[in-house]
């Protein structure tokens, strides 16, 4: 297991259009976190899954992101229209709620930069 | 709500000085609390996680942190810092195993 895989890891994409990022988790972890961190600030969290439900999102999450997790392994994150305020890095992590290991792990992030 | 404050932006030490710094943390029961150390451009690595049990709790890379309830604080120290511990550090906190709420954040330089 190499831990929480992100890609791509960097993505320059002109205003207004999709663009998709995704997370392989480490495998035998079931909850999947995405994150946004932009310059010069902590990650905020986005919403995260149990396996493949979709459990809590932040307000932060507007109507033009939307996240998946078809089979409750990988994730996918799309941004639709996407706007200069979007440029950041969004990071991947996952966990396990069993066990007391608590294997809250974060992937290397992917960063977006919207022109 | 809860809450996680790092109350210094930047902080810069010489290489060998000791380091501390501070987080502190908002509450209703006692969270789970984190390091974090970033690298530019790079994701987080875990220093180190308290959960309950020993307040004094061992990381990697030589660091430690120390748990006060009374204080609502989780400072992270090093004896001695090495001009590779330069880097972004973040206190995390989380309720069960769910989201983390980040501090802003440390940047810690260190002068030879």
């Amino acid at each position: 297991d190499t831990g929480v895989s992100q890609n791509p890891r960097h993505k320059i994409t002109k205003r207004g259009q999709n663009v998709t990022f995704r997370c392989d988790p480490i495998s035998e972890h079931n909850r999947l976190y995405w994150y946004r961190q932009t310059l010069g600030q902590g990650p905020e969290f986005l919403t995260y899954f149990q396996n493949e439900a979709q459990l809590e999102k932040s307000r932060l999450l507007s109507d033009r992101f939307s996240a998946e997790r078809p089979k409750g392994s990988f994730s996918t994150l799309e941004i639709q229209r996407t706007e200069q305020g979007d440029s950041a890095m969004y990071l991947c992590a996952s966990s396990s709620i069993t066990g007391n290991s608590y294997g809250y792990t974060f992937g290397s992030g992917t960063r977006l930069t919207v022109v | 709500a809860q809450s996680v404050t790092q109350p210094d932006i930047h902080i810069t030490v010489s290489e060998g000085a000791s380091l501390e710094l501070r987080c502190n943390y908002s509450y209703g029961a006692t969270p789970y609390l984190f390091w974090y150390v970033q690298s530019p451009g790079q994701g987080l690595q875990l220093l180190l996680k308290y959960f309950s049990g020993d307040t004094l709790v061992q990381g990697i890379k030589g660091f430690e942190a120390e748990f006060k309830r009374s204080q609502s604080s989780f400072n992270l120290r090093k004896p001695s810092v090495h001009w590779s511990d330069a880097a972004e550090y973040f206190c995390a906190g989380g309720v069960g195993n769910e989201k983390l709420t980040f501090g802003t954040g440390t940047r810690l330089t260190i002068i030879p």
